[in-house]
C-alpha cells in the first residue's frame, strides 16, 4: 500500500534562517506530489505541484520554493524565512489529475 | 476560474444531531471533480469522496451522505446522528477536468457536544 511520509512534524525556525521539509512517497511510482499551506485561517493554498522529476509549477509567488530531485520526493525550501512563513505545511500525492489527494501529517512551521 | 465556497464557518451541534454542510463551487468546465475531506484534531486530512460532475446521483455512506445539485452547483454533506468524533474541520474541494490542481474552500469547523 502506499504511504507518504513527511517530517519534521514540528518546527521552530527564527526569521531569516533557511528552511527544508522533505516529503517522500512509497508504494507508487510518478506519484503528483503537492505543497499546501493552512494558514490560521484554516484554508488550504496550493503552493507548489509536480507531475514529474525536475518539473515544479508554483501557484503563488512568494519567499519558498520547490524541488523533485527524485520521483517520490518533494522538498520545500526557503532560503530566509519571514514570519509570515508560519503555518501548517501540508504534502500530498495522487495518481494522476483530478484524482483524490492523499495526505502526510503536516509540518508546523513557527517562524519567531 | 474554479472556486469554492463554504459559508459556515464554524457549526456547532450536540450528539444524535444531523447537520448538513453547505458547500457551493464556480467553474466553466463540464467537466469537473468534487471532493469533501476531513481534517481532525490531529491535522491530518482525510479524504471521503470523490464525485464527476457527470454524476448527479446522491451518494450515502453510513451516517455520511452528498447532495450533488449541478443545477445550483451545490455540493453539500450531511452527517446524520451526528457523534463527537465527528467533530472536525470539513473541506470542500473542486478540480477541474485534466487539472492537476485541487482548490479548497476555506472550511466548515463542526462542533459535535456530547
Amino acid at each position: 500500500s502506499q504511504t507518504i511520509h513527511q517530517w519534521p512534524a514540528t518546527l521552530v525556525q527564527p526569521v531569516g534562517s533557511p528552511l527544508s521539509l522533505e516529503c517522500t512517497v512509497e508504494g507508487t511510482s510518478n506519484p503528483n506530489l503537492y505543497w499546501y499551506r493552512q494558514a490560521a485561517g484554516r484554508g488550504l493554498q496550493l503552493l507548489f505541484y509536480s507531475v514529474g522529476i525536475g518539473q515544479i509549477s508554483s501557484e503563488v509567488p512568494q519567499n519558498l520554493s520547490a524541488s523533485r530531485p527524485q520521483d517520490r520526493q518533494f522538498i520545500l525550501s526557503s532560503k530566509k524565512l519571514l514570519l509570515s512563513d508560519s503555518g501548517f505545511y501540508l504534502c500530498a500525492w495522487s495518481v494522476r489529475a483530478s484524482s483524490p489527494l492523499h495526505f502526510g501529517n503536516g509540518t508546523r512551521l513557527t517562524v519567531t | 476560474a474554479q472556486k469554492v465556497t463554504q459559508a459556515q464557518t464554524e457549526i456547532s451541534v450536540v450528539e444524535k444531531e444531523d447537520v448538513t454542510l453547505d458547500c457551493v463551487y464556480e467553474t466553466r468546465d463540464t467537466t469537473y471533480y468534487l471532493f469533501w475531506y476531513k481534517q481532525p484534531p490531529s491535522g491530518e486530512l482525510v479524504f471521503l469522496i470523490r464525485r464527476n460532475s457527470f454524476d448527479e446521483q446522491n451518494e450515502i455512506s453510513g451516517r455520511y451522505s452528498w447532495n450533488f445539485q449541478k443545477s445550483t452547483s451545490s455540493f453539500n454533506f450531511t452527517i446524520t446522528a451526528s457523534q463527537v468524533v465527528d467533530s472536525a474541520v470539513y473541506f470542500c474541494a473542486l478540480s477541474e477536468g485534466g487539472s492537476e490542481k485541487l482548490v479548497f474552500g476555506k472550511g466548515t469547523k463542526l462542533t459535535v457536544n456530547p
